[in-house]
């Protein structure tokens, strides 16, 4: 069986400042990981993703993602957060790329 | 706007009411996934179709809850003698074939509130 823990619930931290978001999966088998957001008030957009490969990824905006095997971790960071990247992030996993679990979301609220 | 669409976005019944729910996918995606998300929560898969081909369901999915896709394009979903443990957001996904299968496309969903 697989699923997401996602530790933090609420993250609060002021613009300009580095955040992290952390995500933890537990599965026996190798999996594909995920970040969505979900602005407020839009529905849930892809951020980032990992399938295979180097096991740093990044996002457009900043974001960035370290799948780390031996922890099983798929953590999420940005080193200087904006306003705009106020939202609620969830962590998902997917071992056949069929059924995919979601964590329970971390709502990140940047503070001016 | 080429984005999944969901219709409708909101309803309202009455416990014991049967409802349906559909979901239009991006139109050239052959995958369609519904989830259903409660307040606080992660979206939790229900059903998965390749085509209209229905060809993973959770065992979240009672016997209420039935989805179609009986063309390959739109799908729907119904829940029959709905209970107010019901009340969610239903969303539906859309992903294409090759090599951008496990990128999912979300609709905005279909908030249910039942009586």
């Amino acid at each position: 069986a697989q699923s997401v823990t996602q530790l933090d619930s609420q993250v609060p931290v002021f613009e300009e400042a580095p955040v992290e978001l952390r995500c933890n999966y537990s599965s026996s088998v190798s999996v594909y990981l995920f970040w969505y957001v979900q602005y407020p008030n839009q529905g849930l957009q892809l951020l980032l993703k990992y399938l295979s490969g180097s096991t740093l990824v990044e996002s457009i905006n900043g974001f960035e993602a370290e799948f780390n095997k031996s922890q099983t971790s798929f953590h999420l960071r940005k080193p200087s957060v904006h306003i705009s990247d106020t939202a609620e992030y969830f962590c998902a996993v997917s071992h056949t790329g069929n059924q995919f679990y979601f964590g329970t979301g971390t709502s990140l609220t940047v503070i001016p | 706007d080429t984005g999944v669409s969901q219709d409708p976005r909101h309803k309202i019944t009455k416990r014991g009411q049967n409802v349906t729910f559909r979901c239009d996918p991006i139109s050239e995606h052959n995958r369609l996934y519904w989830y259903r998300q409660t307040l606080g929560q992660g979206p939790e898969f229900l059903t998965y179709f390749q085509n209209e081909a229905q060809l993973e369901k959770s065992r979240l999915l009672s016997d209420r809850f039935s989805a179609e896709r009986p063309k390959g394009s739109f799908s729907t979903l119904e829940i029959q003698r709905t209970e107010q443990g019901d009340s969610a957001m239903y969303l539906c996904a859309s992903s294409p074939s090759g090599a951008n299968q496990e990128t999912q496309y979300f609709g905005p969903g279909t908030r249910l509130l039942v009586l």
